[in-house]
């Protein structure tokens, strides 16, 4: 069964304590993996597609990597406002079925 | 484009009463998605269409819970009779092709209370 697995599930950092959060996923056919962004009261956000194991996505202080097994989520020198949760998702498929399955998230916390 | 649009933004209803959630996709998106969000289980995929026709919905929980997308920019998620576990937040997120690693695109949530 596909499966997303996000650890851990509460985080709470400095400000400028970099760190990493982690997704591991089970899943057939891996035709992409998404982390997402969702603040309280509002909807996720996209921030970055990994389609294959070695590649990596940068965006300001957050750097996305990709493994056949897991990703990790680096955040270097964090602010406060990289408080959120943060979500991760995969999409999977022998065929384009398109089906989207997200982890449990990953609640950030950065004190000033 | 204004993203997607879902609506009311806020719902209370009591229990047994039937409860109507809209979307509006973005325009040319030809994946929609409809989410619930609780913190017990997360983001919970509970229906897709590709080109206005259901995919899978296999996410559904119950019969009391129906989805329709009459054409590519609308569509409703009904609750009939609803229940106060029902109560959630519902997301509607539509993306494009549904290539591969095409992301998908978030509404602001419908948060439902049943009393």
């Amino acid at each position: 069964e596909d499966q997303v697995t996000q650890s851990p599930e509460a985080l709470r950092l400095q400000e400028g304590e970099s760190s990493s959060l982690n997704c591991s996923y089970t899943v057939s056919g891996l035709r992409g993996l998404f982390w997402y962004r969702q603040d309280p009261g509002k909807g996720p956000e996209f921030l970055f597609t990994l389609y294959s194991a070695g590649e990596e996505k940068e965006k300001e202080r957050l750097k996305a990597t990709l493994t056949k097994k897991e990703s990790f989520l680096h955040i270097t020198a964090p602010k406060p406002e990289d408080s959120a949760t943060y979500l991760c998702a995969v999409r999977h498929g022998s065929s384009n079925t398109g089906k989207l399955i997200f982890g449990q998230g990953t609640t950030l916390q950065v004190k000033p | 484009d204004a993203g997607v649009i879902q609506s009311p933004r806020h719902e209370v209803t009591e229990m047994g009463q039937e409860v109507t959630l809209r979307c509006k996709p973005i325009s040319g998106h030809d994946y929609l998605f409809w989410y619930r969000q609780t913190m017990m289980r997360g983001l919970e995929l509970l229906i897709y269409f590709n080109n206005n026709v259901p995919i899978d919905d296999s996410g559904m929980p119950e019969d009391r819970f129906s989805a329709k997308m009459p054409n590519a920019s609308f569509s409703t998620l009904k609750i009939q009779p609803s229940e106060p576990r029902d109560s959630a937040v519902y997301f509607c997120a539509s993306s494009f092709h549904g290539a591969p690693g095409t992301e998908a695109f978030f509404g602001q949530g419908t948060r439902l209370t049943v009393v």
